[in-house]
Order: C-alpha cells, then sequence, then structure tokens
C-alpha cells in the first residue's frame, strides 16, 4: 500500500523558515519523480514544485521561485520541502504528492501538512 | 503558463442524474488532460488520466473525453458518494496547471 505521510507544518511569521518532510513506503521511491501541491483554505489546488527521480531536473512555480528548494533522498525514500522568506500567501495545506510517470500525472497523495504564517 | 477554466464552477445534481463538467485549457495541450475528486477534508484522488483513461480502482461511471483544448469529465449515474470537487489540470507543460474546481451539490 502506498503512503505518503508529510510532517513539518505549523504556525510561523512573515519572513521565517519552514521544512516540510513526506515519508513514502508501499512503492519503488527512486523510480518516481514527486511533487509538492498547496492548498490555501477553501481555495483550489497549486502546483509548488517538482523533481525528478535523480534530483537532475527541478521545477518550481513562479510564486514560490527564490524562496523554497525541493529535495529527495532516496535512500530515506523521503521528499523535501525548504521554504524560506515564508509570506501571508504561502498559508495553505501542504501535500506531498507522487507522480504517476506519465507527465506530472499525480496518482498518491498525502494527507497534506498545514502550513500558517502569520504574525 | 496555461489557463484552465471549469464550467460550471458549481452545479447541482440528483441521485441518478447524467453530469457532465467541461474544462478548456487556454492553449493546445493534446491529451495531457487529468481528473481529480475532492471531497471536504480529504486529498484529491486521481480519476482520470490522459484525457480518457481510467485510473484503476475508480467506477466506471466516470469517463472523460475531448483532446486539444476542450475537455469533459462525464458521470453517468450519480451516486450519493460522488457529491464533490472536481479539478481538471494539465499536464503538458510545467508549471501543471488546475482549474479551479466544480462543485458538485
Amino acid at each position: 500500500e502506498v503512503q505518503l505521510v508529510e510532517s513539518g507544518g505549523g504556525l510561523v511569521q512573515p519572513g521565517g523558515s519552514l521544512r516540510l518532510s513526506c515519508a513514502t513506503s508501499g512503492f519503488t521511491f527512486d523510480d518516481y519523480p514527486m511533487h509538492w501541491v498547496r492548498q490555501a483554505p477553501g481555495k483550489g489546488l497549486e502546483w509548488v514544485s517538482g523533481i525528478n527521480w535523480n534530483s537532475a531536473r527541478i521545477d518550481y512555480a513562479d510564486s514560490v521561485k527564490g524562496r523554497f528548494t525541493i529535495s529527495r533522498d532516496n535512500a530515506k525514500n523521503s521528499l523535501y520541502l525548504q521554504m524560506n522568506s515564508l509570506r501571508i500567501e504561502d498559508t495553505a495545506l501542504y501535500y506531498c504528492v507522487k507522480d504517476y510517470a506519465v507527465a506530472a500525472t499525480f496518482d498518491y497523495w498525502g494527507q497534506g501538512t498545514l502550513v500558517t504564517v502569520s504574525s | 503558463d496555461i489557463q484552465m477554466t471549469q464550467s460550471p464552477s458549481s452545479l447541482s445534481a440528483s441521485v441518478g442524474d447524467r453530469v457532465t463538467i467541461t474544462c478548456r485549457a487556454s492553449q493546445y495541450i493534446s491529451s495531457y488532460l487529468n481528473w481529480y475528486q475532492q471531497k471536504p477534508g480529504k486529498a484529491p484522488r486521481l480519476l482520470i488520466y490522459a484525457a480518457s483513461s481510467l485510473q484503476s480502482g475508480v467506477p466506471s461511471r466516470f469517463s472523460g473525453s475531448g483532446s486539444g483544448s476542450d475537455f469533459t469529465l462525464t458521470i453517468s449515474s450519480l451516486q450519493p458518494e460522488d457529491f464533490a470537487t472536481y479539478y481538471c489540470q494539465q499536464s503538458y507543460s510545467t508549471p501543471g496547471t488546475f482549474g479551479q474546481g466544480a462543485k458538485l451539490e
């Protein structure tokens, strides 16, 4: 059974930092690209960042470029998102998402970790 | 970035109804179109990928069609568990943008 379990969310002040983690199991982690997708309270879905299997290709949404860094540790079957210079508009539920390996198609989602940016 | 527009944004339907939700891309995306279902408090679930391929475990009452820039999600006979919000998403180019959602109530 595929499992994706996010952690690391919380309350942070504007300008602060957080590091999200996603522990995975139930599939061969280093066979698949992985992504972070977020959802602001009561809003729709927004893709944040993606990373291919060997970290050779990394992409970011314009809204987070230069502030967020995605990474993965294939030995630990884990995905990460380092978030710096956080803004109020970064407040959202952050989902760790597995790629179906069919062009950024998201077949498994974690339950999400909530990031709240507020003073 | 490619913009995805869904219509309607919300719709009322009854059990047994045939329901259609449309999604239009701002440019050509071939068949790189996915549909997701999200229930309150839950993560999204992949229903349809590559415009018309049914994800494993998804009931056959769900179907997808279209190519180019216009796409449709159809639920042939609405069941009580289908009341949810549905999102389309293009996977033709980065960023993989989502539609604004269509709430079925």
